[in-house]
């Protein structure tokens, strides 16, 4: 099984900073996943990648398939921001099973 | 509008007392999971379901079945619920698991 972990679990920022969140995961994947989750609750698919990077608006993801490992960036923080990040990796690596998650990342942007 | 649709949105209920929550999708998706979030464990999946009747468990299945008889429709049944049910849940689908999920808006349970 898919072991995934995230990190930091917590991490407090001022407006405007640069924003760094990192998943990494043990068996080797097609696809990873990004998601948010707002303070009321409710949780939307930020990016879904298997290569590269991918950018929408001031979020990039990155992936190191080789090493492992994703990162989610945030560039130009703002307080709307604030909200869990979390990443999931399938339970075997492959695109026909379901989906193991790490704890998220718990993101305050300060104004 | 594309959505997933849960319901009940909150529910209070007592220790053995059977319940259903639906959920519903409009996006002609193959691919539908339950979820279930708790503090300090973070998402963990119960079901899911890659297409009509054929489902398969996830990492916490005891205590939960499912049915998916059509495309649309993916069910969570709690036979005979306990308090450590207690939990968010959510509803999510999308065409294939390697495609972007849509999440439902979550059901609070508390089971007494």
């Amino acid at each position: 099984k898919n072991e995934v972990e995230q990190s930091p679990q917590n991490l407090t920022a001022q407006e405007g900073e640069f924003i760094t969140i990192n998943c990494s995961y043990s068996v080797g994947i097609s696809a990873l996943h990004w998601l948010q989750q707002h303070p009321g609750g409710g949780i939307v698919s930020l990016f879904m990648l298997s290569s590269g990077k991918k950018k929408h608006g001031r979020l990039i993801a990155t992936i190191n398939i080789q090493e492992k490992h994703s990162s989610l960036h945030i560039t130009a923080s703002h307080p709307r921001d604030s909200a869990v990040y979390i990443c999931a990796a399938p339970y075997s690596g492959g695109g026909a099973d379901g989906l193991t998650f790490g704890k998220g990342t718990h993101l305050i942007i300060q104004p | 509008e594309a959505q997933v649709t849960q319901n009940p949105r909150y529910l209070i209920t007592v220790t053995g007392k059977k319940l259903t929550v639906t959920c519903s999708q409009n996006m002609n998706h193959e691919y539908m999971s339950w979820y279930r979030q708790d503090p300090g464990l973070g998402l963990r999946q119960i079901y899911y379901s890659m297409n009509v009747e054929v489902t398969d468990k996830g990492d916490v299945p005891e205590g939960y079945k499912v049915s998916r008889k059509e495309k649309r429709n993916f069910p969570l049944i709690l036979e005979s619920p306990s308090p450590n049910q207690t939990s968010l849940y959510f509803c999510a689908s999308s065409m294939m698991v390697a495609q972007p999920q849509h999440f439902g808006d979550g059901t609070r349970l508390s089971i007494l």
